[in-house]
């Protein structure tokens, strides 16, 4: 089974400050999807990133980029240029990519970093 | 356009009492899954139906069911509940493009067993 392990359970960044949230996972499986989910207080998981394991290139989504390790088993999230908005959870989740879906394509999700971003 | 809705928002229940929970996909997806986030975890797998049969189930006793309707809609339901049932539920759906545009989630309910 899949684990996915965020070592960080609070982090604060200065606003306009770079900050970056760590995420380790462990499979045995050489194709998959990472993502990293941002859940802020109304509750609601919304997609910050995603990256495809067969990719060697890093995902950037504009102030958003990973640092994808693939032999080290290591998906980082850089956010750049914070933002108050940018306070919330933010979870790293995996998803495996074979199989015919269901319990296969479930999202596997670490604990969570809560991110504090100082005005 | 709407997205993910569930209801209700909050519910409020007795040890041994039974819930159901309510999910209404996007319109145009038809995979709906559920997950349990207990406070200070990430969110575990239960559930996921497409074209309203079970695709997959997580680690959960039978005291857990679902079912999905002809209309993508879902409930879930949990019987006999335990005070370690008290989470926010969340509902995800996919119209199959998850691997390129993740899950889209509902805003959760929140289950207080007392």
């Amino acid at each position: 089974a899949q684990t996915v392990t965020q070592s960080q359970p609070e982090m604060s960044v200065q606003e306009a400050e770079t900050v970056t949230l760590s995420c380790t996972y462990d499979t045995s499986e050489s194709d998959y999807y990472l993502f990293w989910y941002k859940q802020p207080p109304s509750r609601q998981m919304i997609l910050v990133i995603r990256q495809e394991a067969y990719k060697q290139q890093n995902a950037t989504e504009n102030r958003f980029s990973v640092n994808f390790q693939k032999a080290a088993k290591s998906f980082s999230l850089k956010i750049s240029d914070s933002q108050l908005g940018d306070a919330a959870m933010y979870f790293c989740a995996y998803r495996s990519d074979w199989g015919w879906g269901g319990s296969n394509y479930k999202l596997t999700f670490g604990k969570g970093t809560l991110l504090t971003v100082n005005p | 356009d709407a997205g993910v809705t569930q209801s209700p928002t909050h519910l409020i229940k007795t040890r041994g009492q039974q819930v159901t929970l309510r999910c209404s996909p996007i319109s145009g997806h038809k995979s709906v899954s559920w997950y349990q986030q207990v406070l200070g975890q990430g969110p575990q797998f239960i559930f996921q139906y497409y074209e309203k049969e079970e695709r997959g189930r997580g680690n959960f006793p039978d005291r857990f069911s679902a079912r999905q309707f002809p209309n993508y809609s879902s409930e879930l339901n949990v019987n006999a509940l335990l005070l370690g049932d008290s989470a926010l539920y969340l509902c995800a759906s996919s119209d199959g493009t998850e691997s390129l545009y993740g899950y889209t989630f509902g805003s959760g309910t929140r289950l207080t067993v007392v």
